[in-house]
Parts: structure tokens; C-alpha cells; sequence
């Protein structure tokens, strides 16, 4: 079970866009459409942002958006807002019935 | 409101056990499927167990395949994380969590593990 890798960090200015790649491999990214996306603030319970590589829970701004291509999927943020700075983490499911997660990356909105 | 209350993390001495519990409330509990995740400082999620909705499936991660066991109780709506023969890599803050396709749509706020000497 190894994990997704994500960059360890990424910036963004206020208003601008930023994008968080998230690379597996056909036995886990690539093997379905089961990706999903988790900002967490630190002290706070991770809050899922983005499911199923690209569909929105209700209440999750349309600023947040994902995809997929291969074994890679992304996450973009457009718009940046202060209140974006966190950690997201890129989930998926795996062979079964197992999940595995990315490393994380931390947003830092300057 | 949704809710998930861990308990039971505290510090634990190499090759002792603890017994994590997590509370729900808010939602068919016994609809969702059951996951312990951990997070060790400054690193990121680790997936570490799940469990059906109906405690029939259990799965795990390598790492802590034949030392931890996960249950639930679905007349109390609490899932229990046993961990056994416990290691300095297990040190985290552990994470239950509610799955239902898929996708986790709750987390509590974490329980704190550490395990040294």
C-alpha cells in the first residue's frame, strides 16, 4: 500500500488560481473514479471537498473543482480566499477493499 | 448536528496496547462504513482500518495488519480501534471516520497516540 503523491506545498496570491496534482497508479488513481479531496485546518476535522474525482458535496463552493487524467487527478481552487490556506489531502480507493491517501499538501495563500 | 467523538488515546510504553472508541451521533450509523485514519506530526493522513456497515468485512493496513482490530457496535453507535504491540511509528493523532460510497463525509476531531519510553 503505497501513497499518492502530492507537492509538499503550493502558493497562491489572493483572487488567483492555484492547482494540486495527485499521482497513483492504475491499481488505485487510475483504477476507477472513487478520488476524493479533503482540506483540513490544522486543530479542525478534515472536511471533504470534492468526491468521485469531480462532484461537489452540497455547500462546497464551485471554486473548488477536480479531475482526472490517468493515474493523476487534480484539484484546483480559483478565486483564492484567505480562509484557503490549509492542508488537502487526495484520497483513493484502492485495491479491496483498502484506501490510500496522498501526502498532503499545504496551501499557503500570500 | 453530526458528531464523532474519539476517546481513549493517551501515552503508551513500545509493545503496550490501547483501545480507541469513537461515539456517533447525527446520522444512520449503521448505514455508513467505519474508517480509522491516522495522521503522525507533520506528515499526512494514513488510511489505517475499515469496517462495514453491518461488521461483517474488516480491512486493514499493512502496517498494523495482526496488531489492531477494529469492531463496531452498531446498538451504540460506536467503533473501537484495538491496538496492540504498539510502536513509536504508531504515534499520531488517529481519526475515526463515516464512509457511505465511497466518499468520507464525516470525521471527528482526533485522538492523540503516542507511544514511547
Amino acid at each position: 500500500q503505497s501513497t499518492l503523491t502530492q507537492p509538499a506545498s503550493v502558493s497562491g496570491s489572493l483572487g488567483q488560481s492555484i492547482t494540486i496534482s495527485c499521482t497513483g497508479s492504475s491499481s488505485d488513481v487510475g483504477r476507477g473514479n472513487f478520488v476524493s479531496w479533503y482540506q483540513h485546518h490544522p486543530g479542525k476535522a478534515p472536511k471533504l471537498i470534492i468526491y468521485d474525482v469531480s462532484q461537489r458535496p452540497s455547500g462546497i463552493s464551485d471554486r473548488f473543482s477536480g479531475s482526472k487524467s490517468g493515474n493523476t487527478a487534480s484539484l484546483t481552487i480559483s478565486g483564492l480566499q484567505a480562509d484557503d490556506e490549509a492542508d488537502y489531502h487526495c484520497c483513493s480507493y484502492a485495491e479491496f477493499p483498502t484506501w490510500v491517501f496522498g501526502g498532503g499538501t499545504k496551501l499557503a495563500v500570500i | 448536528e453530526v458528531q464523532l467523538v474519539e476517546s481513549g488515546g493517551g501515552l503508551v510504553q513500545p509493545g503496550g496496547s490501547l483501545r480507541l472508541s469513537c461515539a456517533a451521533s447525527g446520522f444512520s450509523f449503521n448505514w455508513y462504513v467505519m474508517h480509522w485514519i491516522r495522521q503522525a506530526p507533520g506528515k499526512g493522513l494514513v488510511w489505517v482500518s475499515r469496517i462495514s456497515h453491518d461488521a461483517t468485512t474488516t480491512s486493514y493496513a499493512d502496517s498494523v495488519k495482526g496488531r489492531f482490530t477494529i469492531s463496531r457496535d452498531n446498538a451504540k453507535n460506536t467503533v473501537y480501534l484495538q491496538m496492540n504491540n504498539l510502536e513509536a511509528a504508531d504515534t499520531a493523532t488517529y481519526y475515526c471516520a463515516a464512509d457511505v460510497s465511497y466518499k468520507i463525509d464525516y470525521w471527528g476531531q482526533g485522538t492523540l497516540v503516542a507511544v514511547s519510553s
